[in-house]
């Protein structure tokens, strides 16, 4: 069975400095693997993705993850965080070969960014 | 990319009735997938949703308590039956796209 684990329930930032959200993984195979940002009483909106190719992905509003397939981990980052980046973020893992298959989401966390 | 959209965008209702939430898509998908947000929480899959057949449901949720229909390929519903307070969620729909899924706004359900 898939699994994804985020294990900080909240990471605080001062603006302008860089940030990580942690996510690990555990999915038999190849995994998909995708960073979901929610803004408060907003729908859930896609960062990026990561399917094959480059460790290193780059998303939506200056984001990237890397992905590191020893230590099954898709850590989120970004060089300089802004005020506005303050919101809840989950990690999902998709399950088998193909992209059409259910999402499972990590439980988030809450980045704040303090001026 | 879909456009997806939500109906209604939220309620309240009273204990022991049923809601049917409503999702709509700007193309046709193949497979379409139902999660619940409970107040704090993260995502969770309730079913998966293929046109012509019966709903396939996560462990933990059943057809009698949210049954689902997926009459064709853009549209959706489920049913929240005989609700209780603890059935207060978001609950949103979304559908496989290329590499990734797209997500509704969701509907904000709140049970008294």
């Amino acid at each position: 069975a898939q699994s994804v684990a985020q294990p900080e329930d909240q990471v605080n930032v001062a603006e302008g400095n860089p940030l990580t959200v942690k996510c690990t993984y555990s999915v038999s195979g190849n995994p998909y693997l995708f960073w979901y940002v929610q803004y408060p009483n907003r729908g859930l909106q896609f960062l990026l993705k990561y399917i094959t190719g480059d460790n290193l992905v780059k998303g939506s509003y200056g984001f990237e993850a890397e992905f590191n397939k020893s230590q099954t981990s898709f850590h989120l980052k970004k060089p300089s965080a802004l005020v506005s980046d303050s919101a809840l973020y989950f990690c999902a893992v998709s399950s088998g070969y193909s992209s059409a298959s259910k999402i499972i989401f990590g439980s988030g966390t809450r980045l704040s960014i303090r001026p | 990319s879909a456009v997806i959209s939500q109906k209604p965008s939220r309620d309240i209702c009273q204990r022991g009735t049923s809601l049917t939430i409503q999702c709509q898509v700007d193309s046709q998908v193949t497979m379409m997938f139902w999660y619940r947000q409970q107040p704090g929480q993260s995502l969770t899959l309730i079913a998966t949703a293929n046109q012509g057949s019966e709903a396939t449901y996560e462990s933990g949720f059943v057809i009698d308590k949210f049954p689902i229909s997926r009459p064709n390929l853009t549209f959706s519903t489920l049913t929240v039956s005989n609700m209780s307070p603890e059935d207060s969620s978001i609950y949103l729909c979304s559908v496989d796209g290329r590499n990734e899924q797209f997500f509704g706004p969701g509907t904000r359900l709140t049970v008294l």
